[in-house]
């Protein structure tokens, strides 16, 4: 498709277990970012890659958030031992830039709403 | 830490009237967007202001950026219904690729 693609759009889970969310970016895009949006609240930032260089993690809140990415391809965004407060919509969002440098607006994905009983 | 702050938070206004909202952020930078979210979906882009003084416009949505005053504002003029949504404002550090956004501002326009 030639919009940024996540799935699943919605997940159940049960507190303590691990979930995988994935992105699919617009093709060509060397930036995806995570974000993580509660419900009602703005969009909390979790990590960033840039093409093969060393992603930001400077946004994942703990050591149970772990996230992926094949080169500049799909991006799996990985949650370990869920909790209740980990219920939120993750959003996914991809960008062109040249050399390290952003473009243009960041296009996201309809997100994968997370929901921990 | 960029920091990107928004107000008003909740803001309700009346079809017709005019209002801003404005958006600070705390360090340099001269990439500035603005992006809109309906309730229950994504975020769409709706403006990239990627010079000081630079001024976008569409339909009854305008806005401007001064990068000294590190000051953004999107004025709302003669509102409709339709224009209800939250409305984010994000800053590209101009030393970094972190996009931050700002918590939003939840406008309601009422008949």
């Amino acid at each position: 498709g030639a919009g940024v693609s996540q799935s699943p759009s919605n997940k159940v889970t049960e507190k303590g277990k691990d979930v995988e969310l994935r992105c699919d970016p617009i093709s060509g895009h060397t930036a995806l970012y995570w974000y993580r949006q509660r419900l009602g609240q703005g969009l909390e930032f979790l990590i960033y890659f840039q093409g093969n260089s060393a992603p930001d993690k400077s946004g994942l809140p703990s050591d149970r958030f772990s996230a992926e990415r094949t080169g500049e391809s799909v991006s799996t965004l990985t949650i370990q031992r869920t909790q209740q407060e980990d219920s939120a919509v993750y959003l996914c969002a991809s960008s062109h830039t040249l050399g390290a440098s952003l473009v243009g607006e960041l296009f996201f994905g309809e997100g994968s709403r997370l929901t921990v009983l | 830490e960029l920091k990107v702050e928004q107000n008003p938070l909740f803001l309700s206004m009346q079809e017709g009237k005019n209002y801003t909202i404005y958006c600070n952020y705390s360090t340099t930078s001269d990439r500035l967007y603005w992006y809109r979210q309906d309730p229950g979906k994504s975020l769409e882009s709706l403006f990239v202001l990627l010079s000081n003084g630079a001024v976008k416009q569409e339909g009854r949505l305008m806005a401007s950026l001064d990068t000294k005053a590190r000051l953004s504002t999107l004025h709302i003029t003669a509102a409709v219904h339709d224009l209800s949504a939250t409305y984010f404002c994000a800053v590209d550090e101009e030393w970094g690729n972190d996009m931050r956004f700002g918590a939003g501002t939840r406008l309601t326009v009422k008949p």
